[in-house]
């Protein structure tokens, strides 16, 4: 199975910050990479999928890069909104896997 | 707007069995390969199974394998997943989510319902 690690684990911020959320696979996965955000009592939303493609309907301040192994999530401008917890999720082979998560408080 | 609304959860003994099911409106799920995730109460997020458009493929996570049946209805825009021989290790909130691909692989999680929870003790 391919293991998803995500740093930190938990971070706070401010509002205006500039955050950044890792997530390294166990093996290489291409660009098959996808984050979510989940808050308390509500499904996971996603974010970037693919690496870098932003989903329809999220702010542009959120992005996405890397290749491989490694990748980053980046949250510009931090609004109130974007607490909660991040995930990201490797869509190159079953078993599907997800990160441990990392939770952002603002 | 896509909605997913699952259903069929609750507290069952170990070793009983339920049936989940998920309908989906304002979609038609036929072209898409769709996907049931579990997250236990505070816990991270674990993939459990998925299903092709047109049910050429399934895949189970190991820990479910051989007690849980994944389905499609396409005519009734449904999801189903059968879950049988139920551990307490099974016990969590399940979602069901519509990928944007018709594969199980590259496996994407694009919408998602609100979860049904199992709750599995003697």
């Amino acid at each position: 199975d391919i293991q998803m690690t995500q740093s930190p684990s938990s971070l706070s911020a401010s509002v205006g910050d500039t955050v950044t959320i890792t997530c390294r696979s166990s093996q290489s996965i291409s660009s098959y990479l996808n984050w979510f955000q989940q808050k308390p009592g509500k499904a996971p939303k996603v974010l970037i999928y693919a690496e870098s493609n932003l989903q329809t309907g999220v702010p542009s301040r959120f992005s996405g890069s890397g290749s491989g192994t490694d990748f980053t999530l980046t949250i510009s401008s931090l609004q109130p909104d974007d607490f909660g917890t991040y995930y990201c999720q490797q869509s190159y082979t079953t078993p599907l896997t997800f990160g441990q998560g990392t939770k952002l408080e603002i | 707007e896509v909605q997913l609304v699952e259903s069929g959860g609750g507290l069952v003994q170990p070793g009983s069995s339920l049936r989940l099911s998920c309908a989906a409106s304002g979609l038609s799920l036929e072209g898409y390969a769709m996907h049931w995730v579990r997250q236990v109460p505070g816990k991270g997020l674990e993939w459990v199974s998925g299903i092709s458009s047109n049910s050429g493929t399934i895949d189970y996570a190991d820990s479910v394998k051989g007690r849980f049946t994944i389905s499609r209805d396409n005519a009734k825009n449904s999801l189903y997943l059968q879950m049988n021989s139920l551990r307490l290790e099974d016990t969590a909130l399940y979602y069901c989510s519509r990928s944007r691909s018709r594969k199980v692989i590259p496996g994407y999680f694009d919408d998602w319902g609100q979860g049904t929870l199992v709750t599995v003790s003697s």
